[in-house]
This record gives C-alpha cells, sequence and structure tokens, in this order.
C-alpha cells in the first residue's frame, strides 16, 4: 500500500457526460501528479500541482482540468467525455518536487465510456 | 523525440529461471532512470532509481544496469518467482520532474 488513495476504483459513463475523479496524496506530500494509461500504451503525464498551485502540464486535453486543495487532495475533472478517454487514471505523489523523488502511485481510477 | 522503448514486449518464463528487460531511451539532457513494476489493474511500484553516475543498483532479486553512453538499461531478475508476473517500465527522467515512460514488458512466470 503507496499510502495514496483514489475514488473511485470504477468508473461507467457514456459518451458526452462529465466526471470527477479524487485523488488524496500520502500523508506530508505536497506534490500531486496526475497521469492517463490507455490500453497496451504507456504512462502519460498529465498535469502536477505542488501545494495547490500548477506546476507542470503535458498532454491534457482542454475538456480535462484538475485542483489541489488546501487539504492537499486533488480532483481531475473530465468532460465531454469520448470513447477515447476510457483509460485508467492514476496520481501520484512526493513530498516536493524534484527530479530525484520517487513518485508513490495510488491504485488508480479505471474510467469506461460508453 | 524523448523516447523510452522496451524490449521484449511479452515473455513467458518458468519459475526460478533468470530473465533481462531492456530499455533504450533518447531523452536529453538526462538525470535518472527508473524501474517500476506494475501488477495489473495496479499502480506502478518503483524497483530502482539510478543517476546518470550509476551503472548498477539492486533490490533483492532484481538488478538494474545502466549505461548513459549508448543510452541503455536492463532489468536483471533472478530466480524468479510465480509474483514476478507483472509489467515491467523503464521510465526516464530528463531536466524536468515530468517522467518519460515506456509502454512495458508484460512478465509471466509459470510453474
Amino acid at each position: 500500500d503507496s499510502g495514496v488513495t483514489q475514488t473511485p476504483k470504477h468508473l461507467i459513463t457514456a459518451t458526452g457526460q462529465r466526471v470527477t475523479l479524487r485523488c488524496s496524496p500520502r500523508s506530508g506530500d505536497l506534490s500531486v501528479y496526475w497521469y492517463q494509461q490507455s490500453l497496451d500504451q504507456g504512462l502519460q503525464f498529465l498535469i502536477h500541482y505542488y501545494n495547490g498551485e500548477e506546476r507542470a502540464k503535458g498532454n491534457i486535453l482542454e475538456r480535462f482540468s484538475a485542483q489541489q486543495f488546501p487539504d492537499l487532495h486533488s480532483e481531475l475533472n473530465l468532460s465531454s467525455l469520448e470513447l477515447g478517454d476510457s483509460a485508467l487514471y492514476f496520481c501520484a505523489s512526493t513530498t516536493t518536487p524534484g527530479l530525484y523523488n520517487e513518485q508513490f502511485f495510488g491504485p488508480g481510477t479505471r474510467l469506461t465510456v460508453l | 523525440k524523448n523516447q523510452v522503448e522496451q524490449s521484449p514486449q511479452s515473455l513467458i518464463i518458468l519459475e526460478g529461471k533468470n530473465c533481462t528487460l531492456q530499455c533504450n531511451y533518447t531523452v536529453s539532457p538526462f538525470s535518472n532512470l527508473r524501474w517500476y513494476k506494475q501488477d495489473t489493474g495496479r499502480g506502478p511500484v518503483s524497483l530502482t532509481i539510478m543517476t546518470f553516475s550509476e551503472n548498477t543498483k539492486s533490490n533483492g532479486r532484481y538488478t538494474a544496469t545502466l549505461d548513459a553512453d549508448t543510452k541503455q538499461s536492463s532489468l536483471h531478475i533472478t530466480a524468479s518467482q510465480l509474483s514476478d508476473s507483472a509489467s515491467y517500465i523503464c521510465v526516464v527522467n530528463g531536466n524536468t520532474d515530468k517522467l518519460i515512460f515506456g509502454t512495458g514488458t508484460r512478465l509471466q512466470v509459470f510453474p
């Protein structure tokens, strides 16, 4: 158990809908990263928050947004969902941003868009 | 383009045997390379992190090597166990904290 929690574990929804994925980092970690893992593809970095502020963006679609709250939990909002958005979504946390810091991953949320 | 390529895509071995997984990368500049183990449907778990100055690092039965000159790394698993069945992902970090992931090698260990 990494100490990172994600809810829900599974989510099934329809095209055009909007969903929110939640991540709680390890106790004491200030950085949260979001990743998307589509079938048979590597994890793709979406966005990074540090202590409530957006720090870096990756290949995140404009239909997706995220935020980190004062209690350091983070939410990833996915809107106008398309079939291709079906994937595993992981968050990871570290104490602070850093090139050598280990990222601890949550168990993921499996999103299925029908 | 910064890329991480892994081979083989999949591998089947018998319990107790050794195996070696390969990773080639084109990420530049380079700061560190990581190997993660990902069980099906679970989040990745870190096995090793190596900087450019380290050429080998072990974690139990897992030994990673790095050749920063040729931009190659390998992960050697000794005396495989059924619980080693998983995907093994090579991850490279450049000069930001954005990780670049390979697509992984899916290892299956049979009794």
